[in-house]
């Protein structure tokens, strides 16, 4: 089955600065790699996603790459402000058969004003 | 439109005691899911259901059972509570383009 490995575990960065999360994913076959942000106490909230016939997709100060020959896709967030902070996952899924999503380990995200 | 619910929000149980935790939708999706959460863990995926009518197992489905009621509901069933299920329960919902929407979790206990 899939497996997803998700990087650093914990990240700290001034306000205004960028965020980098990784993930590489082992199913040649996944297709759809969507970002999680979980606040604490709370449900996943899908923040943005990327399918697998784009390489980069953009929102705002939120942007996310996929490199499929190498099977690993990035999270960016840019001018990162406190409420950024949270816990984010990256997933992956096939789009067919069993579509339920592999998550990551999740990435503490920490904004210092 | 509340999305997709939950119930109960709490719940602390005895070992070797049963209970049912409910999922609703109203957002006309096909597939639910079940998935908990441990503490610093990403989610796992408990069970599935495609469609009304069908369910299959995911990623870790011992000592659980699911109904899937009708379309919009999707219950997941403890029979004999195990300290190991202490957990945090979501239920989600998704699109034909396969984004998955969230409930606000159970939180349970087991002593």
């Amino acid at each position: 089955g899939e497996n997803v490995e998700q990087h650093p575990s914990t990240l700290s960065v001034q306000e205004g600065d960028s965020a980098v999360i990784k993930c590489t994913y082992s199913d040649s076959a996944s297709n759809y790699f969507p970002w999680y942000k979980q606040e604490l106490g709370k449900r996943p909230q899908l923040i943005i996603d990327i399918r697998s016939n784009v390489g980069e997709k953009k929102d705002q100060r939120i942007a996310v790459t996929l490199n499929k020959t190498a099977k690993h896709f990035s999270l960016h967030i840019t001018e990162t402000q406190p409420e950024d902070s949270a816990v984010y996952f990256c997933a992956a899924s096939s789009g067919t058969g069993r579509r339920a999503l592999t998550f990551g380990s999740g990435t503490r995200l920490q904004v210092q004003p | 439109n509340a999305g997709v619910t939950q119930t109960p929000k709490f719940q602390v149980l005895k070992t070797g005691q049963s209970m049912t935790l409910q999922c609703a939708q109203d957002m006309n999706h096909n597939s639910m899911y079940w998935y908990r959460q441990d503490p610093g863990m990403g989610l796992r995926l408990i069970y599935y259901s495609a469609s009304e009518g069908t369910t299959d197992k995911g990623e870790v489905p011992n000592g659980y059972n699911v109904s899937r009621l009708n379309k919009r509901e999707f219950s997941l069933r403890l029979e004999s509570a195990a300290p190991s299920q202490t957990s945090v329960y979501f239920c989600a919902s998704s699109t034909s383009a396969n984004e998955q929407f969230f409930g606000p979790g159970t939180r349970l206990t087991v002593l």
